[in-house]
């Protein structure tokens, strides 16, 4: 079966532009999140998605960040504007029960 | 507060030796405990995973890891690394609600492996 679909895989953007990632989980699966993952730490959950409604957005910094799950499906997240700090490996997962998915993840660099 | 603790950031071992990788988590229920493996450039592979039942749990590529509630511990080992094994390892915890789970990675341990 085909796995997590995300793009690009790569980004390089200067502070205060925007920037989208796009995230295509694995059919049939439910849930679906986006996490960051800042060089030398493990991931850290951003936002969870359970269908199209949202289940978990609570470390997901409002003022910048948004994600939309349309349909249920795809998803995309956005930042606006980018700081610095926001370089990192963003990651998309989606798992049917427990245990998630990843896919290969976008890597964002602002300058 | 959940919390996963990997105490070793960078090991290297020679290859065809053992490995053990350290885990130490924080959760107040029965923790469900994942070991994920990420290659440069690449997203994250499930290497096992421990939901209930028997505390040895074996993986993928020769991986197995013991669950120890007593030490609050989910190490992870390997009889005989391989080149093909150096790459970077994530302990992980699930926090369970509604339908899925909220992963609780530790900072990771990154593995070389000497020739």
């Amino acid at each position: 079966e085909a796995g997590v679909a995300q793009s690009p895989r790569y980004k390089i953007i200067e502070k205060r532009q925007s920037v989208a990632f796009w995230c295509n989980p694995i059919s049939g699966h439910a849930t679906l999140y986006w996490y960051q993952q800042i060089l030398g730490q493990g991931p850290k959950l951003l936002i969870q998605f359970q269908n199209n409604g949202v289940v978990d957005d609570s470390q997901l910094p409002k003022d910048r960040f948004s994600a939309e799950r349309l349909k249920g499906v795809d998803s995309t997240l956005k930042i606006q504007p980018a700081k610095l700090e926001d370089s990192a490996v963003y990651l998309c997962a989606s798992s049917f029960d427990y245990e998630q998915y990843f896919g290969p993840g976008t890597r964002l660099t602002v300058t | 507060a959940q919390s996963v603790t990997q105490p070793d950031i960078h090991i290297t071992v020679s290859e065809g030796a053992s490995l053990e990788l350290r885990c130490n988590y924080s959760y107040g229920a029965t923790p469900y405990l994942f070991w994920y493996v990420q290659s440069p450039g690449q997203g994250l592979q499930l290497l096992l995973k421990y939901f209930s039942g028997d505390t040895l749990v074996q993986g993928i590529k020769g991986f197995e890891a013991e669950f120890k509630r007593s030490q609050s511990s989910f190490n992870l080992r390997k009889p005989s690394v391989h080149w093909s094994d150096a790459a970077e390892y994530f302990c992980a915890v699930a926090f369970i609600y509604n339908q899925g789970g909220k992963l609780i990675f530790g900072q990771g341990t990154e593995l070389s492996v000497k020739p």
